[in-house]
């Protein structure tokens, strides 16, 4: 059986730093690409980034460059999303999602990210 | 980026009726679209994909249409279980658009 399971999230003051972490289990998790998308309360989805199955290319959001980056480790099937100088806009629940091909065909059951003062 | 217009927002209907929910595309998008469901207080779950192939354990109730860039998913006799808010997404180019969602109630 397929599973994602986030943690790491919180309340973190504006301009601080969190790291997300996502723990896969049930696949091959070095055999697929992976994602973060965020749900802001009561909103709807987005895409936050995208890793390669190998970790050589990612991808992000405009809002997001800069002070985010994805990573894994693959020896650990474990997705991270290393997030720097948040800001309140990226209040959201978090999702670890897994690629298949260009869709998302495992979801985790998300984390929330609160930045507050 | 490719915009995913959505609608309605919100959807009453009742057991057994007919829902119809659509997304248009700002672009050509070809068949790279999918559904998801999320149901209360859950993650979203992929439904369809490729615009009309039911992801794997998605009953045969719920089919997916294509008219050029507008597209359509259909409950042919809407039961308890698919009360949610229901998400298009492009799968065409990156980044991956959402529609804003179509919340789903029973009347």
């Amino acid at each position: 059986e397929v599973q994602l399971v986030e943690s790491g999230g919180g309340l973190v003051q504006p301009g601080r730093s969190l790291k997300l972490s996502c723990a896969a289990s049930g696949f091959t998790f070095s055999d697929y690409n992976m994602a973060w998308v965020r749900q802001a309360p009561k909103k709807g989805l987005e895409w936050v980034a995208t890793i390669s199955y190998d970790g050589s290319s990612t991808y992000y959001r405009d809002s997001v460059k800069g002070r985010f980056t994805i990573s894994r480790d693959n020896a650990k099937s474990t997705l991270y999303l290393q997030m720097d100088s948040l800001r309140s806009e990226d209040t959201a629940t978090y999702y670890c999602a897994r690629h298949w091909g260009t869709y998302l065909d495992y979801w985790g059951q998300g984390v929330m990210v609160t930045v507050s003062s | 980026d490719i915009q995913m217009t959505q609608s309605p927002a919100s959807l009453s209907a009742s057991l057994e009726e007919i829902v119809t929910i659509t997304c248009q595309a700002s672009q050509n998008i070809g068949n790279w679209l999918a559904w998801y469901q999320q149901k209360p207080g859950k993650s979203p779950q992929l439904l369809i994909y490729g615009t009309t192939s039911l992801a794997d354990g998605v009953p045969s109730r719920f089919s997916g249409s294509r008219s050029g860039t507008q597209y359509s998913l259909k409950i042919s006799r809407l039961q308890v279980e698919d009360i949610g808010i229901y998400y298009c997404q492009q799968a065409s180019s990156t980044p991956p658009t959402f529609g804003a969602g179509t919340k789903l109630e029973l009347k």
